[in-house]
């Protein structure tokens, strides 16, 4: 069974960092890239960028460069986001998706993680 | 960036309805267009990609068309289980915006 399952709900002060985990089962992690996707309370969907899972090459949208980070580690075919530095307005539902074709480039994303929530309060 | 508009934003409909929402691109975008539905509480779904094509396993009452900057995206046949809010998605350039959403309710 394809799927992608995330790491549990995180609540974090301001100023703190969190990092959520995305798992892969079901197929060759590396044939497919991955993408982020940000859904802040009651909103829309933002694409927050994408890793190359072959190459490890990483791209953020503009909204998220400087604080947020995308990593691997092939060997447990996972996917990683780390938020420094967080702030209130990072507050939201964070999920990772896998591009359908094979081509390493985030096209259609047919495989969601079940989304991990991200709470920063004081 | 290319900039997504759909329309309505919300819309009441009854079951058995065709249902059309309408999602125009800033640029032409070819045929780089995907619709996703998502229920309260779940992560979206791919329903169409490549602006026409039925993902597998996905009903046949949706259905999409359109290509360069204005596309369409129906519900023929409406069902209780289709309320939730449906968003589409441009990948021909970086950043792969999505438009801002239809929440679609039951009348």
């Amino acid at each position: 069974q394809v799927q992608l399952v995330q790491s549990g709900s995180e609540l974090k002060k301001p100023g703190a960092s969190v990092k959520v985990s995305c798992k892969a089962s079901g197929y060759t992690f590396i044939n497919h890239a991955l993408s982020w996707v940000r859904q802040a309370p009651g909103q829309g969907l933002e694409w927050m960028g994408w890793i190359n899972t072959y190459t490890g090459d990483a791209m953020y949208a503009q909204d998220f460069t400087g604080r947020f980070v995308f990593s691997l580690d092939t060997s447990v075919s996972t996917a990683f986001l780390q938020i420094s530095s967080l702030k209130a307005a990072d507050t939201a539902v964070y999920y990772c998706t896998r591009s359908r074709d094979e081509t390493g480039y985030p096209y259609a994303f047919d495989i969601w993680g079940q989304g991990t929530v991200v709470t920063v309060s004081s | 960036d290319i900039q997504m508009t759909q329309s309505p934003s919300s819309l009441s409909a009854s079951v058995g309805d065709r249902v059309t929402i309408t999602c125009q691109a800033s640029q032409d975008i070819s045929n780089y267009l995907n619709w996703y539905q998502q229920k309260p509480g779940k992560a979206p779904k791919l329903l169409i990609f490549d602006a026409s094509n039925l993902e597998t396993g996905v009903p046949s009452r949706f259905s999409g068309s359109g290509s360069g900057t204005d596309f369409t995206f129906t519900i023929n046949g409406l069902q209780p289980e289709d309320i939730a809010t449906y968003y589409c998605q441009q990948y021909n350039n970086l950043p792969g915006n999505f438009g801002q959403g239809t929440k679609l309710d039951i009348k």
